[in-house]
């Protein structure tokens, strides 16, 4: 079952934040996270583990809602270069290696 | 060469032909698969192959052929497309049995008249 990612786009202006959201129906063991910007490879930026830990680096973290099947990706102070389409990617066993099920995307454009 | 590498990097193609994409990945790892991404949809798994275990996905139609001769190179033969098959095709490695990230390519733009 593939997980559903609102907003399907989003527009901000540099240094405002974002929220991306990824609901599944089925309990999941992590969660990972790419952003793909055009013409280029989707490039990875974190996996969550079942746990509810929540990671980041720099200005983008996230957080993983075991209860709810939910993670979060959060961007804050947004700069140019954040501008891209973000995929969730779900794995609901351990050990599924690359084998994930990913969303619809979320466009995000950063404007300056 | 760093990371995984795909070529070509565009193909156009009619439909009773066949052509092939290749995948090479120089990071060590023990998993290559096939990635499909359209337009308006979601990054669909095609294949998974590693030294341990070959996954084939059973929904992908057979005009779509994965070949795998060692850990480090993957190729995608095409056959007989149809002009739905028309995509961006990743392939990406990674450690299997690890939950870690995977590396993808940067894709071949798959076009068929």
């Amino acid at each position: 079952q593939q997980p559903v990612q609102s907003p399907q786009a989003v527009i901000l202006r540099e240094g405002e934040d974002a929220v991306i959201n990824c609901s599944s129906s089925k309990a999941l063991y992590s969660v990972h996270w790419y952003r793909q910007k055009h013409g280029e490879a989707p490039v990875f930026l974190m996996i969550l583990l079942k746990g509810g830990e929540q990671k980041g680096h720099e200005k983008i973290s996230a957080s993983f809602n075991e209860k709810k099947q939910q993670s979060s990706l959060y961007l804050t102070a947004s700069q140019l270069s954040y501008s891209g389409t973000y995929f969730c990617g779900t794995a609901p066993l351990y050990n599924q290696g690359g084998k994930l099920i990913f969303g619809q995307g979320t466009e995000l454009s950063v404007k300056p | 060469e760093t990371g995984v590498t795909q070529t070509p990097r565009h193909l156009v193609m009619g439909m009773t032909n066949k052509k092939s994409l290749k995948c090479e990945q120089h990071l060590g790892h023990n998993a290559m698969y096939w990635y499909k991404q359209s337009a308006k949809k979601p990054l669909e798994l095609m294949f998974v192959y590693s030294l341990e275990e070959r996954v084939e996905n059973n929904s992908v139609p057979s005009r779509f052929s994965p070949e795998c001769p060692n850990s480090s190179h993957l190729f995608l033969h095409l056959h007989t497309l149809q002009p739905e098959d028309s995509a961006l095709y990743l392939c990406a490695s990674s450690q299997y049995r690890v939950t870690g990230e995977l590396f993808f390519g940067e894709g071949s733009r798959l076009t068929v008249l």
